[in-house]
């Protein structure tokens, strides 16, 4: 079937803004997560879904950034008041539980805050 | 807490040449620890992973790496580099006592020379 597909592919938007970052996971994978990548930076851990589970939200670096994820499938990531900062590439990933460490990414959303 | 330090950036080889890209982690607990690869415009890929068993894993492509506990590092090399190895690198940890988040290094390019 199909991979992880995330949407919109490009998004730039003005300082102050609110936006919202969708990703579609692999059917059946009950681990989702949320990544970004900075410039010249790693991975950057954000949000972890698993299953039905309250979802691990450390990595989040402040409360303008949350998530949800409904029915266990589509999960939106949404940013409110981006800064300058918040410019990355933001990486959806799924798992399926019984394969640990096996991430399947999707391509990603490019954002830029102007 | 977990971290994972990557201490190259930058690495380049000649083809034909040994590779060797190196990690050291920081974990509280028994870590999980895995290498991924990331083509251009391709996502990442799992190479290899420990959990625990063989301190030295073989994974695909030729890679392996080796599990050092007092060394706290998990370098992966390869005897002989080829063209197609031209990517970049990521270690990445996770332990199941925090909810199996993974934390991703930095990442190393690799360039390989003809």
């Amino acid at each position: 079937g199909a991979g992880v597909s995330q949407s919109p592919s490009n998004k730039v938007t003005e300082k102050g803004k609110d936006v919202e970052l969708r990703c579609d996971p692999i059917s059946g994978h009950t681990a989702l997560y949320w990544y970004r990548q900075s410039l010249g930076q790693g991975l950057e851990f954000l949000i972890y879904f698993q299953g039905n589970s309250a979802p691990d939200k450390s990595g989040l670096p402040s409360d303008r950034f949350s998530a949800e994820r409904t029915g266990g499938s589509v999960s939106t990531l949404t940013i409110q008041r981006t800064q300058q900062e918040d410019s990355a590439v933001y990486l959806c990933a799924s798992s399926p539980s019984s394969l640990a460490g096996r991430f399947f990414f999707g391509p990603g959303t490019r954002l830029t805050v102007l | 807490a977990q971290s994972v330090t990557q201490l190259d950036s930058h690495v380049s080889v000649s083809e034909g040449t040994p590779v060797l890209l190196r990690c050291n982690y920081s974990s509280s607990y028994s870590p999980s620890l895995f290498w991924y690869v990331q083509h251009p415009n391709k996502g990442l890929q799992l190479l290899l992973k420990y959990t625990s068993a063989a301190t030295l894993v073989k994974g695909i492509n030729g890679f392996e790496a080796e599990f050092k506990k007092s060394e706290t590092s998990f370098h992966l090399t390869k005897p002989s580099a080829h063209m197609s190895d031209a990517a970049e690198y990521f270690c990445v940890v996770s332990v199941s006592e925090t909810g199996n988040q993974f934390y991703f290094g930095t990442g190393t390019s690799l360039t390989v020379i003809p």
